[in-house]
């Protein structure tokens, strides 16, 4: 069964300072792996789009990793600000790349 | 920077009522998207839409959802007999293409609330 799956669930940390997150999945075959940030009632807003060729990709102070070989994806996010609070959703294609599988996200919260 | 854009924001129907969902996609796009998300779970995919026909859909979305692109602007969600269980957050995403590296543009979405 193609599955996605994220941890932690919930995150607190403090502004400034750094965290990843994780991302499982199952999906099979693989077509790409995204990362989206979910800002509380509002849609998702992509952050990077890695194929199963990319180990990592970079936005600004959101770097992702991939190994296709364990099937296993973080996001790490640097110097963290309070804007960064909303949740990360890890979404993975397969074969057909025009259906995506949602995992359940990481809602983060900053506090200052 | 262009947007995907939905209305209503919210929306409020009795239940066994039709209720019809629109999206105005970024005006270059060729795929689009609608999914869903019920309060405090995770997104879920319903149809993706090309060429003027479906191109894939899940096993949610059953003879009670249809999509259309009347026009070649909107895109629209039609539910024809709501159910209590249908109320969620519904999304409208679009792309340019259909390649491994474009990115889903999300609209801001319509709050379904089914009484």
């Amino acid at each position: 069964k193609n599955q996605v799956e994220q941890s932690p669930q919930s995150l607190i940390i403090l502004e400034g300072k750094n965290c990843t997150l994780q991302c499982n999945y199952t999906v099979s075959p693989f077509s790409n792996l995204r990362w989206y940030k979910q800002d509380t009632g509002r849609g998702p807003v992509s952050l990077t789009i890695m194929t199963f060729s990319e180990n990592t990709k970079s936005n600004g102070r959101y770097t992702a990793t991939l190994d296709a070989d364990t099937k296993q994806s973080s996001l790490h996010i640097t110097a963290s600000q309070l804007s960064d609070s909303a949740s990360y959703i890890c979404v993975v294609s397969g074969y057909n790349f025009n259906k995506f599988y949602f995992g359940s996200g990481t809602k983060l919260n900053v506090k200052p | 920077e262009p947007e995907v854009t939905q209305t209503p924001s919210h929306q409020v129907t009795q239940m066994g009522q039709e209720v019809i969902l629109r999206c105005v996609p970024i005006s270059n796009h060729l795929y689009f998207y609608w999914y869903r998300q019920i309060l405090g779970q995770k997104v879920e995919f319903l149809v993706s839409f090309y060429n003027n026909e479906i191109s894939e859909k899940s096993e949610i979305f059953d003879d009670q959802f249809s999509v259309e692109r009347p026009d070649g602007s909107n895109f629209t969600l039609k539910i024809r007999s709501t159910k209590l269980e249908d109320s969620a957050m519904y999304f409208c995403a679009s792309s340019d293409r259909d390649s491994l590296n474009s990115p889903l543009h999300f609209g801001n979405g319509t709050r379904l609330t089914v009484t």
